[in-house]
Formats: structure tokens, C-alpha cells, sequence
């Protein structure tokens, strides 16, 4: 089967932009969460997602969104970009979405803000 | 509320020796405990978990960590390091009905020497 992808793998994007990143699960699962990594905060958990319903949230600013398909790809989308919002960021996919079940992550998108 | 404290930013040993790395969770509700490793320009691989069955569980690579409650710790361990072991460690925690948010420690970089 193959893993978890995210593209892109790197984006350089300058301060007030925004910016789309898209995850593709595992295939025939159809739980989606996001974290952010920074060598500050580590691993915060951004949102996630499950046929299509957010049914969890980080404490993010409403900058910070995300939607997901019927397919189960998702996306997230940083609006207004910072300085800070510079991270690598990670998507995990789940199949039933139930606490116990582990998640299996992609590789990173790693946004740079200048 | 959830935390996971990761001892030790970095831990160094030799190749050969004893890993040890230790997590202490902090959840008012019985937890689902979670190690993983990441290693450089990578996403996250799950190395082993805890989901309330029997408290010492073995994963990958000759890892296994031993869950116990009185001392709300689930340390990881490794009898003899390898080279190929040296990478940055998370620890994690879960919760029934938490929908795979998961609250991940601050991480240890295992350094391993020749």
C-alpha cells in the first residue's frame, strides 16, 4: 500500500500570502489530522478531519483552515501567512479515526515564510 | 487535560549499550500511549503502543516500553543501540473519544556513538 503523501515536500511563501498545502491518506482510510513541527513548540495538533467533518481542533487561529473530499485527500490552508507560521507541516492519516488506532504520517510539507 | 514530558533533550550512548529514553504522560482518563521516531527530513514512524492491553509492549527495531500507571511513565528501551537507532523520539498520548488528537512530547534527539 502505498503511504501518506504530501505535496509539496517544500513552499517558499512571503508574509500576507497564503498558501494551500494537500494531503493524500493511506488508501481506505478516512481519518486526516494535521500538526505543525517548529524546533519552539514541537508537535501541535492543527485539526482533523473524518468523512469530510472536522471533529477536532488545536488551538490555532482561524488562519489556519482545512477541508477534506470525498476521496479523503484534505487540504489545509494558511491565510495571511507570518513569520512564525514558518514549520514543517505533517498529515497523518487513521482508519477508523478512534484514539487507540495509530496514525500514519507523511513525509512534511516545509513551509518557509520570508 | 493531556501533557506528555519528555526527560532529556538529547541522549548520547554507545553503540551496544542500553537506550533509554524516558515519558511521563499526565491524563485524567486511562490513556493511549504512543512512541515514534523521526528521522532527518522525515515524516513520523510509529514504533510501538500502549491501548490498555498488557503494559509491556514491543514494537519495531527490538524496541519495547513498559506502561506503568503508578508512575504514569512509559519509557522506551532497547537492550543494545545501533547506529541506524540515532534519531529524534516522540512520545504521544491519545484518548477514547479524543478523535486522534494527539498530544506529543517535546522529543529526544539519541545521539550513538561508535
Amino acid at each position: 500500500k502505498a503511504g501518506v503523501t504530501q505535496t509539496p515536500r517544500y513552499l517558499i511563501k512571503t508574509r500576507g500570502q497564503q498558501v494551500t498545502l494537500s494531503c493524500s491518506p493511506i488508501s481506505g482510510h478516512r481519518s486526516v489530522s494535521w500538526y505543525q513541527q517548529t524546533p519552539g513548540q514541537g508537535l501541535q495538533f492543527l485539526f482533523e478531519y473524518f468523512s469530510e467533518t472536522q471533529r477536532n481542533k488545536g488551538n490555532f487561529p482561524g488562519r489556519f483552515s482545512g477541508r477534506q473530499f470525498s476521496n479523503s485527500r484534505s487540504e489545509m490552508n494558511v491565510s495571511t501567512l507570518e513569520l512564525g507560521d514558518s514549520a514543517l507541516y505533517l498529515c497523518a492519516s487513521s482508519s477508523t479515526g478512534q484514539a487507540h488506532y495509530e496514525q500514519y504520517f507523511g513525509p512534511g510539507t516545509r513551509l518557509t515564510v520570508t | 487535560a493531556q501533557s506528555v514530558t519528555q526527560l532529556g533533550s538529547h541522549v548520547s550512548v554507545s553503540e551496544g549499550a542500553l537506550v533509554l529514553l524516558r515519558c511521563n504522560y499526565s491524563s485524567s482518563v486511562p490513556p493511549y500511549l504512543f512512541w515514534y521516531v523521526q528521522y532527518p527530513n522525515q515524516g513520523l514512524q510509529l514504533l510501538l503502543k500502549y491501548t490498555s492491553a498488557a503494559t509491556l509492549v514491543k514494537g519495531i527495531n527490538g524496541f519495547e516500553a513498559e506502561f506503568k500507571k503508578s508512575e504514569t511513565s512509559f519509557h522506551l528501551t532497547k537492550p543494545s543501540a545501533h547506529m541506524s537507532d540515532a534519531a529524534e523520539y516522540f512520545c504521544a498520548v491519545s484518548q477514547l473519544y479524543n478523535f486522534n488528537k494527539f498530544y506529543f512530547g517535546s522529543g529526544t534527539k539519541l545521539n550513538v556513538k561508535p
